[in-house]
């Protein structure tokens, strides 16, 4: 069983629509938990952080945090066709810098 | 802003070759990473370096090695390469005395190995 579990998707949606995007986890000691973008032909970027449980917010895009079940998720709201893309979670013990990513989620936005 | 910077975007190259990947970081970051990312596979850590001539092993390492004789150059080496090791390699720097060191990625190398 891989530590880090992530459905490939693809996942096609209409444009305003709102978008729900899963990891689950074997391993209790992450503490760090991320979401990366990466489009075609380019490297992955960092979208969101967050430490520990809880809920993160940035403008249409929030990161939450379950430990108890070992699941995160990164909702999108009103999606543009600008965020299609190949998200990426990935996730690290406390004070480490060794990430250990998902297999990724390609997301296709159509107007 | 971060850049992260690999020399080559597309490689192609004969079975038994060595192959030089290089990465160069322009933000003074202690941290470098190779990554490899196959489709269904996600990203895997091959090497990575907290300091300079310091080098870890990944998940991966069977095949590579790697240099840092500079700070900001983190070099991946295929001493002989083989047709299994055709991938998108990815480079990635971070600092390394913060509480959480978001990691910046080069936009990758996709080699080919005939």
């Amino acid at each position: 069983q891989k530590e880090v579990e992530q459905d490939p998707g693809p996942l096609s949606v209409p444009e305003g629509a709102i978008v729900s995007l899963n990891c689950t986890y074997s391993n209790s000691a992450f503490q760090y938990f991320m979401w990366y973008r990466q489009y075609s032909r380019k490297g992955p970027e960092l979208l969101m952080y967050t430490y520990s449980s809880g809920n993160k917010e940035d403008g249409r895009f929030t990161a939450q945090v379950d430990k108890s079940s070992k699941y995160i998720s990164l909702f999108i709201r009103d999606s543009q066709p600008s965020d299609s893309a190949t998200y990426l979670c990935a996730m690290t013990p406390y004070n480490t810098d060794k990430l250990i990513f998902g297999t990724g989620t390609r997301l296709q936005v159509f107007p | 802003d971060v850049k992260v910077t690999q020399s080559s975007r597309y490689l192609v190259k004969r079975t038994g070759e060595k192959v030089f990947l290089e990465c160069v970081q322009d933000m003074d970051h202690e941290n470098m990473f190779w990554y490899r990312q196959d489709p269904g596979l996600g990203l895997r850590l091959i090497y990575f370096s907290y300091d300079v001539k310091m080098k870890e092993k990944g998940d991966i390492p069977e095949g590579y090695s790697v240099s840092r004789e500079k700070k900001e150059r983190f070099s991946l080496i295929l001493e002989s390469a083989s047709t299994n090791q055709t991938s998108m390699y990815l480079c990635a720097s971070s600092f390394g005395d913060r509480e959480y060191n978001e990691q910046f990625f080069g936009p990758g190398t996709r080699l080919t190995v005939l």
